[in-house]
């Protein structure tokens, strides 16, 4: 039973140009959320968060939208950057400092 | 900027050998994680621990898994006889308690990959 989706195992996008990288969740529990950016052999480096009091959430580049009522997440990177090709993961948990739930990732490749 | 070190980075060992995975999380943090990645699959929770005791775990922490902080800064994962399918990459994590409405999140070891063979 997945209860975090992440339907799109990658995505392709021209450097320069906007990343979406989107997450679905079940559990209507939920009011924390992550997203993470893994490289290959390192751990996942947290990107941005937002909780469920809010609807959208803002850090530089990358700006993180909640929608409570259709459970979906998704993630908007502009501009894309080389550098931001790896692996993202969505995460999801109960509660602030529980353990979290992790959604299987998209790899986003940013061609140069 | 504080990190989380975890070592070994790469450890080989033979089925039912007992393995200790090490993480130093940051000093000032107050909870801590292990998570694992099989090779194609998703992260995993393991195991969360607070105040000196697990606080949450998963289906896949049984009793071959145990966690310790046995000196206050180390935070260890040991796997009592390792199984083939336990070869994987174990993360280590850890947090501190903050305010949900601003961008906070775990800090991540960069991981131990463990080879059973």
């Amino acid at each position: 039973d997945q209860q975090v989706k992440q339907n799109s195992p990658s995505l392709s996008v021209q450097e320069g140009r906007i990343s979406i990288l989107n997450c679905d969740y079940t559990n209507s529990m939920f009011d924390y959320f992550l997203w993470y950016k893994k490289y290959p052999a390192e751990g996942p480096t947290f990107l941005i968060s937002i909780s469920s009091i809010k609807d959208k959430n803002e850090d530089g580049r990358f700006t993180v939208f909640l929608n409570k009522s259709s459970k979906h997440l998704s993630l908007h990177i502009v501009p894309s950057q080389p550098g931001d090709s790896a692996v993202y993961f969505c995460a999801a948990s109960v509660g602030y400092g529980q353990n979290f739930v992790f959604g299987p990732g998209t790899r986003l490749s940013v061609l140069p | 900027e504080p990190e989380v070190t975890q070592t070994p980075s790469h450890q080989v060992t033979q089925m039912g050998q007992e393995v200790i995975l090490r993480c130093v999380p940051i000093s000032n943090h107050l909870y801590f994680y292990w998570y694992r990645q099989i090779l194609g699959q998703k992260v995993e929770f393991l195991v969360s621990f607070y105040n000196n005791e697990i606080s949450e775990k998963s289906e896949i922490f049984d009793d071959q898994f145990s966690v310790e902080r046995p000196d206050g800064s180390n935070f260890t994962l040991k796997i009592r006889s390792t199984k083939l399918e336990d070869s994987a990459m174990y993360f280590c994590a850890s947090s501190e308690l903050g305010d949900r409405g601003t961008n906070y999140g775990y800090t991540f070891g960069s991981g131990t990959r463990l080879t059973v063979v």
